[in-house]
């Protein structure tokens, strides 16, 4: 069971937005502005697409962008386009015990 | 341009120690503000951060693995390693390190973790005999 709680799976149509959320608690997530957001390909490392909850790397597209509230960290990709389609996932500062954690990942499907 | 790259047996035999290292090239293992961390995945599942070292030595490890890893630096080479004891079938996974950006809260005494901006390609180590 992973610290971090995202959907298992999540889809839309190319030019469609869509939304992963990421739930913590008030000990990472809800405490921190250290939310980051990776996307995965099959078989390739994760990238960091997004940093201190909506800050874009160079180089990311600014389709991508990223929010909190509470507890719950978001992920928003707008203009969908197939080379989207990939898992991502959450992750947070969660304190000098625990340091960091992971969601467990959301699969984006582009129809 | 920074790259990580991993290194390692792909086959540990079960109660074994998995020992993998991670070369840094194109910059500095000993730059400030960064920590170096390794994190895996177990196939088809998600990932899992399972600790990371400073150049001093300072270390962060999981909670759920630190009392079976070991994490350790060696500036001169520009490597850091990771060891896992007693390893079992749910210790396959792919591998990864990565540079973790942190900061330092002269408050607490604490590094806080930022985010991980440099990944290894990985590498996939079974455990079986």
């Amino acid at each position: 069971q992973s610290a971090l709680t995202q959907p298992a799976s999540v889809s839309g149509s190319p030019g469609q937005s869509i939304t992963i959320s990421c739930t913590g608690t008030s000990s990472d997530v809800g405490s921190y502005n250290l939310v980051s957001w990776y996307q995965q390909h099959p078989g390739k490392a994760p990238k960091l697409m997004i940093y201190e909850v909506s800050k874009r790397p160079s180089g990311v597209s600014n389709r991508f962008s990223g929010s909190k509230s509470g507890n719950t960290a978001s992920l928003t990709i707008s203009g969908l386009q197939a080379e989207d389609e990939a898992d991502y996932y959450c992750c947070s500062y969660a304190g000098s015990s625990t340091w960091v954690v992971f969601g467990g990942g959301t699969k984006l499907t582009v129809l | 341009q920074l790259q990580l790259q991993e290194s390692g047996p792909g086959l540990v035999k079960p109660s074994e120690t998995l020992s993998l290292t991670c070369t840094v090239s194109g910059g500095s293992i000993s730059s400030s503000s960064y920590y170096w961390g390794w994190i895996r995945q177990p196939p088809g599942k998600g990932l899992e951060w399972i600790g990371s070292i400073y150049y001093s030595g300072s270390t962060y490890y999981n909670p759920s693995l630190k009392s079976r890893v070991t994490i350790s630096v060696d500036t001169s080479k520009n490597q850091f390693s990771l060891k896992l004891s007693s390893v079992t079938a749910a210790d396959t996974a792919v591998y990864y390190c990565a540079r973790h950006r942190s900061d330092y809260d002269i408050l607490t005494g604490y590094y806080y973790y930022y985010y991980m901006d440099v990944w290894g390609k990985g590498t996939t180590v079974t455990v079986s005999s």
